[in-house]
């Protein structure tokens, strides 16, 4: 398997502009997860999905942050408008749903710049 | 809902010494405790995982120790390499629940 697959690897955009992150989890797992990786303020857990529903989205920042799960293999996290403090790492990751699936496999990251 | 405390946030120790990275977390009802690896500019990966139901784990030179009655994890190194110079972070996941709440990492640098 390829892993958790995401898009872009890098970006840099400048303020005010929309980000999209895409993520396409392992085939066959069923719960993904958006996380942000700052110095300040380490791994954060933005949202996370089972069976493409949204079942905790208490981590996303602000109004400006926005995730969707439109099907199994697909996820995106949105930033409109972007701001410099949005810049960041966010990693998306995934897991079995079953009790034999504890670990969580992350994708190579989204790192995030915006000027 | 769950808190998890890590430290130190840096630890340097000589090539070949041992490395101590300790977490402590807040919710009784946890039961899953993964330690993850992240080398500058990768993404984070497993290296070792412990259950409620076990107080410790080995895996060659890296172990994890478990008290559940304290609420508290180890994670040690022994015989450390250069190779093991990374960010480590340990978890916590509630019985039942999908998400993993990290603490925030431990910055292990071995000095040759």
């Amino acid at each position: 398997d390829a892993g958790v697959i995401q898009s872009p690897r890098h970006e840099v955009t400048e303020m005010g502009q929309e980000v999209t992150l895409r993520c396409k989890p392992i085939s066959g797992h069923n719960s993904l997860f958006w996380y942000r990786q700052t110095m300040m303020r380490g791994l954060e857990l933005l949202i996370y999905f089972n069976n493409n529903v949204p079942i905790d989205d208490s981590g996303m920042p602000e109004d400006r942050f926005s995730a969707k799960m439109p099907n199994a293999s697909f996820s995106t996290l949105k930033i409109q408008p972007s701001e410099p403090r949005d810049s960041a790492v966010y990693f998306c990751a995934s897991r079995t749903g079953d009790s034999s699936g504890n670990t969580i496999y992350f994708g190579e990251g989204s790192w995030l710049t915006v000027v | 809902g769950e808190n998890v405390e890590q430290h130190p946030s840096t630890l340097s120790v000589q090539e070949g010494d041992s490395a101590v990275i300790k977490c402590t977390y807040s919710d009784s009802a946890s039961n899953y405790f993964p330690w993850y690896k992240q080398e500058l500019g990768k993404r984070p990966q497993l290296i070792i995982d412990i259950r409620s139901n076990v107080g410790e784990k080995k895996d060659q030179r890296i172990a994890v120790t478990l008290n559940k009655t304290a609420k508290h994890f180890s994670l040690h190194i022994t015989e450390t390499q250069p190779e093991d110079s990374a960010v480590y972070f340990c978890a916590a996941r509630i019985q039942g629940a999908q998400k993993l709440v990290f603490g925030q990492g431990t910055r292990l640098t071995i000095n040759p």
